[in-house]
């Protein structure tokens, strides 16, 4: 069945770095756009980045553009998220989700979420 | 950026009786190829979400059939023709046919 795990997530200072990982099985891992939402305590759902299936192509939200960095590994059917410079307003439960482009179109699974927090 | 805005924030229902969701977005959903990406998410306490539905009106595998999405244009609703105690949690709608950004309405809290 496909799993998408979430791991990384830390207590860190304002203005340090964290690296998330996201480990998918259960798919054809290299098939697949994924993407990174986050969710701030009590909060609604907010989209971070995206990586299509090879790699080519990149986007992120305004909020992390230029502090975030999102990469694959498709040999270890990994996705990684970079966060540099990190501020207080980017604590939030990080998910992966996939992006089905098949038959049902569209951010199917997620994983469980790994929690950041950033704080002094 | 497409803005999608849910109405209510707070729903209160009763068991057994039918259920409504709003969902409005800033411009159409209409995408090039005719489409409409709209899906619609449900978030159990304490758990990930999972989605209900995907371009505008079809149900996922193992999405129960009191679930149904439906609306055009700028207007959608996810409906509950009965609701049931398990239907408790917080309801994301979602664009996806307009991007960068995805988008996501700010959800509605359902609960008995």
């Amino acid at each position: 069945q496909v799993q998408l795990v979430e791991s990384g997530g830390d207590v860190v200072q304002p203005g340090r770095s964290l690296r998330l990982s996201c480990a998918a099985s259960g798919f054809s891992f290299s098939s697949y756009v994924i993407h990174w939402v986050r969710q701030a305590p009590g909060k609604g759902l907010e989209w971070v980045a995206v990586i299509w299936n090879d790699g080519s192509n990149k986007y992120y939200a305004d909020s992390v553009k230029g502090r975030f960095t999102i990469s694959r590994d498709n040999s270890k059917s990994t996705l990684y998220l970079e966060m540099n410079s990190l501020r207080v307003e980017d604590t939030a439960v990080y998910y992966c989700a996939r992006e089905n482009i098949g038959t049902a179109p569209g951010i199917d699974y997620w994983g469980q979420g790994t929690l950041v927090t950033v704080s002094s | 950026d497409v803005v999608m805005t849910q109405s209510p924030l707070s729903l209160p229902v009763t068991l057994g009786q039918p259920a409504s969701i709003s969902c409005r977005s800033s411009q159409s959903l209409v995408a090039s190829d005719g489409s409409t990406y709209l899906s619609w998410f449900q978030q159990r306490p304490g758990h990930s979400p999972r989605r209900l539905i995907y371009k505008l009106s079809y149900r996922d595998s193992g999405v129960p059939d009191r679930f149904s999405g439906s609306g055009s244009g700028t207007d959608f609703t996810l409906k509950i023709s009965r609701v049931e105690a398990e239907d408790v949690g917080i309801y994301y709608c979602m664009q996806g046919s307009h991007w960068p950004p995805w988008t996501f309405g700010q959800g509605t809290k359902v609960e008995i």
